[in-house]
């Protein structure tokens, strides 16, 4: 199975920070890794498909990158309504989800 | 509109099952496979299984074989979870969603539905 290491587990930053979150796989997975937003008591809201791909309606201030096993989701100015936990997930085979990463607001 | 519509909440015993829903509109049914995936409170995103809507094939995770079982109605485009042998600590938010993209459509998840596992 492939194992995804998202780090950090959560982190702390002031509105305005840029914000970067990062998914290693355990092989890899063809850029087949999806970014989620989850909100306290809500579905995983998918923002950036295939690595790099931003969701219809999803604000541009986050973004994606990475190829092969390393990849980096990042959020370019901290808003107050980002408050949320983030996933990474990779459908390459099967899917399998990184351990998540909760944004709070400094 | 592309959208996943669960079954509502349940409470049940240990050792009974349940049978969640995910009606799927605004997409072929068929052309996505469906992922079941569930969260434990305050836990990460566990996934349980997928079924091909198209052939009814299906791959369930080590964790769970034996015990659920993934199901489709292709007339009513709905795929359905069952978990037997219910125990505490499968109280959580079952999911279904397709979990990628195809030409661009990105079918949302389903809301989620809750069981409670409780004596």
């Amino acid at each position: 199975d492939i194992q995804m290491t998202q780090s950090p587990s959560s982190l702390s930053a002031s509105v305005g920070d840029r914000v970067t979150i990062t998914c290693q796989a355990s092989q890899d997975i063809n850029n087949y890794l999806n970014w989620y937003q989850q909100k306290p008591g809500k579905a995983p809201k998918l923002l950036i498909y295939d690595a790099s791909n931003l969701e219809t309606g999803v604000p541009s201030r986050f973004s994606g990158s990475g190829s092969g096993t390393d990849f980096t989701f990042t959020i370019s100015s901290l808003q107050p309504e980002d408050i949320a936990t983030y996933y990474c997930q990779q459908y390459d085979n099967l899917l399998t989800f990184g351990g998540g990463t909760k944004v709070e607001i400094k | 509109q592309v959208q996943l519509v669960q079954s509502g909440a349940e409470v049940k015993k240990p050792g009974a099952s349940v049978k969640v829903s995910c009606k799927a509109s605004g997409y072929t049914f068929t052309g996505y496979y469906m992922h079941w995936v569930r969260q434990a409170p305050g836990q990460g995103l566990e996934w349980m299984g997928w079924i091909n809507p198209n052939s009814g094939d299906t791959n369930y995770a080590q964790k769970f074989q034996g015990r659920v079982t993934l199901t489709r109605d292709t007339s009513f485009s709905t795929a359905y979870m069952e978990l037997s042998r219910l125990r505490s600590d499968d109280t959580a938010v079952y999911y279904c969603a397709t979990g990628y993209c195809s030409n661009g459509v990105c079918p949302p998840w389903g809301q989620g539905t809750l069981v409670t596992v409780s004596s």
